[in-house]
């Protein structure tokens, strides 16, 4: 049972280069959830979708746009990658809002 | 703005000892409480969940729940190097937001050999 998977796992861009985080579940989560985490700042929002065909902004969506492609899979793309972006990204799903969330591995982005 | 407050840390216990972390949160509509445990380097876990008032035992672990007081609790009992990562305090969200999570920053802890 592999949970939920994100990839890459690693990636380096350049200023002004854009890329698309993957993330795909199989626990039958109906909502996805897109986290930044910054050393001091905590786990923060930026988009969600509490189910199939729905997204919604977070706490800090500047620079970033989601797809929320079938049940399984909700990808972060940043059109124009900022240094200010580089951070580690973490994919998770939940079955509802009171029910607890399942992350993934995480991906480490640098944006030089 | 919804919050939840964590003692950064770091906390530190000697092996065998009973580390005690704590968190309060804003939102009185809260219902649902997690503790997740977070290895450097890794990702978040989830260790256990609480949703009433009161004690909740798992193994080693107990959480605690006071709504009144908006407060949640971890306690570890017989601690272990292997216990040494960074405590994450979550809550639901209620009302507007209500599919959300709401996170603390996360208490470190050291448990000493």
């Amino acid at each position: 049972n592999a949970g939920v998977t994100q990839t890459p796992k690693f990636q380096v861009l350049k200023t002004g280069q854009s890329m698309t985080l993957q993330c795909a579940q199989d626990m039958n989560h109906n909502s996805m959830y897109w986290y930044r985490q910054d050393p001091g700042m905590g786990l923060r929002l930026i988009y969600y979708s509490a189910s199939e065909g729905t997204t919604d902004k977070g706490e800090v969506p500047n620079g970033y746009n989601v797809s929320r492609l079938n049940k399984r899979e909700f990808s972060l793309r940043l059109e124009s990658a900022a240094p200010s972006q580089t951070s580690v990204y973490f994919c998770a799903g939940g079955t509802a809002g009171n029910q607890p969330q399942h992350f993934g591995d995480g991906t480490r982005l640098s944006i030089l | 703005q919804k919050e939840v407050e964590q003692n950064s840390g770091p906390l530190s216990v000697p092996e065998g000892a009973i580390a005690s972390l704590n968190c309060t949160y804003s939102d009185r509509g809260s219902q649902s409480f997690f503790w997740y445990r977070q290895y450097s380097g890794k990702s978040p876990e989830l260790i256990m969940s609480i949703y009433s008032n009161g004690d909740k035992e798992d193994g080693r672990f107990t959480a605690q729940l006071n709504k009144a007081s908006q407060y949640v609790s971890l306690l570890i009992r017989d601690s272990q190097p292997s216990d040494s990562a960074t405590y994450l305090c979550a809550a639901s969200n209620s009302g507007a937001g209500s599919y959300q999570l709401t996170f603390g920053k996360g208490t470190k802890l050291s448990v000493i050999p």
